[in-house]
C-alpha cells in the first residue's frame, strides 16, 4: 500500500509569492490534516480536511489555506510568502481522523525555503 | 506556547544504556501518541494511549500514561544505534485526532 505522498519535496520561493503544495493520502484514507514543522516552533497543527470539509483549523493567519478533493487529495496555499514561513510542511492522513483505530500516518514532507 | 512540555531536550547516550524521556502538561488528554521522526522523513507513529494508567510495551520501549491522563513517559532498554531519532509525544485535543497538540520533541542519540 503506497504511503502518503507529498509534492514537491523541496521548494523555493520570494517572499511576496503564493506556493501550492499537494498530498495524496494513503488509498481509503478520508482526514488529511496539515502541519508546519520548524525548530523553535515545533509541529504546529494548521487545519484538518474530512470528506472534502474544513473539520479544524489551527492558528494560523488566513493566508495559509487549503482544501480537500472529492478523491481525498488534498491542498494547501500559503499566500504572499514571509520569510518566517520558511518551514517543512507535514501532511498526515487517517482513515477517519478519530478513534484508536485511526491512526495518523505522515508524509516526508515538503521544505519550503524563502528568500 | 506549548502545552506539552518534553524532557529533555536533547539525549546523547552509550548503546546498550537505557533512558526515559518524560512528556507533561497541565491538561487533560483525551489520548496520547508518541512519534519517532527521522532526519528527512515524518513522524512515525508509535504508541498510542487513551487510558489513564496505561502500561505499553513494544519489543524495548516502554510507555505510560499517567492516572490523570495529563503526562507519559517513554522508556528504552538497551538502546541501539537504530532508535536514534527525534521523539515527538502528542495530546489529542478532542474528537479528531487530525489535531493533534505536538511537544518539542527529545533529539536521542544512541553511539555504538
Amino acid at each position: 500500500k503506497a504511503g502518503v505522498t507529498q509534492t514537491p519535496r523541496y521548494l523555493i520561493k520570494t517572499r511576496g509569492q503564493q506556493v501550492t503544495l499537494s498530498c495524496s493520502p494513503i488509498s481509503g484514507h478520508r482526514s488529511v490534516s496539515w502541519y508546519q514543522q520548524t525548530p523553535g516552533q515545533g509541529l504546529q497543527f494548521l487545519f484538518e480536511y474530512f470528506s472534502e470539509t474544513q473539520r479544524n483549523k489551527g492558528n494560523f493567519p488566513g493566508r495559509f489555506s487549503g482544501r480537500q478533493f472529492s478523491n481525498s487529495r488534498s491542498e494547501m496555499n500559503v499566500s504572499t510568502l514571509e520569510l518566517g514561513d520558511s518551514a517543512l510542511y507535514l501532511c498526515a492522513s487517517s482513515p477517519q481522523g478519530q478513534g484508536e483505530n485511526s491512526p495518523l500516518h505522515f508524509g516526508n514532507g515538503t521544505r519550503l525555503t524563502v528568500t | 506556547t506549548q502545552l506539552l512540555e518534553q524532557s529533555p531536550q536533547f539525549l546523547s547516550i552509550q548503546e546498550g544504556e537505557n533512558l526515559t524521556v518524560y512528556c507533561n502538561s497541565s491538561s487533560v488528554f483525551s489520548s496520547l501518541q508518541w512519534y519517532r521522526q527521522e532526519p528527512g522523513e515524518g513522524p512515525v507513529l508509535l504508541v498510542t494511549v487513551v487510558t489513564g494508567g496505561e502500561v505499553k510495551k513494544l519489543k524495548r520501549l516502554t510507555f505510560q500514561f499517567g492516572d490523570a491522563r495529563k503526562d507519559s513517559s517513554l522508556h528504552i532498554t538497551a538502546a541501539q544505534p537504530g532508535d536514534t531519532g527525534l521523539y515527538l509525544c502528542a495530546g489529542g485535543l478532542g474528537d479528531s485526532w487530525g489535531k493533534l497538540q505536538f511537544g518539542a520533541g527529545t533529539q536521542v542519540v544512541v553511539t555504538p
